[in-house]
């Protein structure tokens, strides 16, 4: 099946700090990503619909200069925590699309704590 | 708009016992229905899919089957084992387009 990583698993940075979560789709193209978060023992909730060539789509609610998200070619797209606050320590899950199916694989998952 | 509803949990059961977790969705037209299972500390994995009414997604022993007259598509597993142990999402979505989730059930199986 189709491969999506994420680097790093997992990262502790000081609050005020910017962290960069990488997602790449190892073995297929994917023109969009999702970028989702999800809290402990919750569902996921989306954040943001990532676009190869154009900027992203923010869910509402979400802070879009907080969560910066750059799509920079058809394999990679990076998710930016930006200025970190304890608040945003959090799991934070990407997926892609194969193909033009409906069909999404998941990365593996990178758990950021902000102390 | 899409929803789905998931069977709540925590759900624990013995070893080789029957599994059945509900799900039912609202959507408009024919979404593809998913079951994705997450282990300890990991991202989703895909269980099965089913594309349109009347499919039965199967992997791994478990099985679901997409009833559009219910609007359901519920897992089941004749024998679970301890390594069945995880969180289970029911999810709907059409091509390219966001994943709708179920709040996830979480399984217990103890020896």
């Amino acid at each position: 099946g189709a491969v999506v990583s994420q680097h790093p698993s997992r990262v502790i940075c000081k609050s005020g700090t910017s962290v960069k979560i990488e997602c790449r789709s190892l073995d297929f193209q994917a023109t969009t990503m999702f970028w989702y978060r999800q809290f402990p023992k919750q569902s996921l909730m989306l954040m943001a619909t990532s676009n190869e060539g154009s900027k992203a789509t923010y869910e509402q609610g979400v802070e879009k200069d907080k969560f910066l998200i750059n799509h920079a070619s058809l394999t990679l797209s990076t998710l930016t925590v930006t200025s970190a606050h304890p608040e945003d320590s959090s799991f934070y899950i990407c997926s892609a699309p194969l193909g033009s199916t409906d069909t999404q694989y998941f990365g593996p998952g990178t758990r950021l704590t902000v102390l | 708009g899409n929803s789905v509803t998931q069977m709540e949990g925590p759900v624990t059961l013995s070893e080789e016992a029957f599994l059945t977790i509900n799900c039912t969705y609202t959507a408009t037209g024919y979404p593809s229905l998913f079951w994705y299972v997450q282990y300890p500390g990991e991202g989703l994995q895909l269980l099965l899919k089913a594309t349109k009414a009347d499919d039965k997604g199967s992997n791994k022993g478990f099985e679901a089957t997409y009833r559009k007259e219910t609007t359901s598509f519920h897992l089941e597993k004749g024998s679970v084992q301890v390594s069945d142990s995880a969180v289970y999402f029911c999810a709907l979505s059409r091509a390219n387009e966001k994943l709708t989730f179920g709040t996830g059930t979480r399984l217990t199986i103890i020896p």
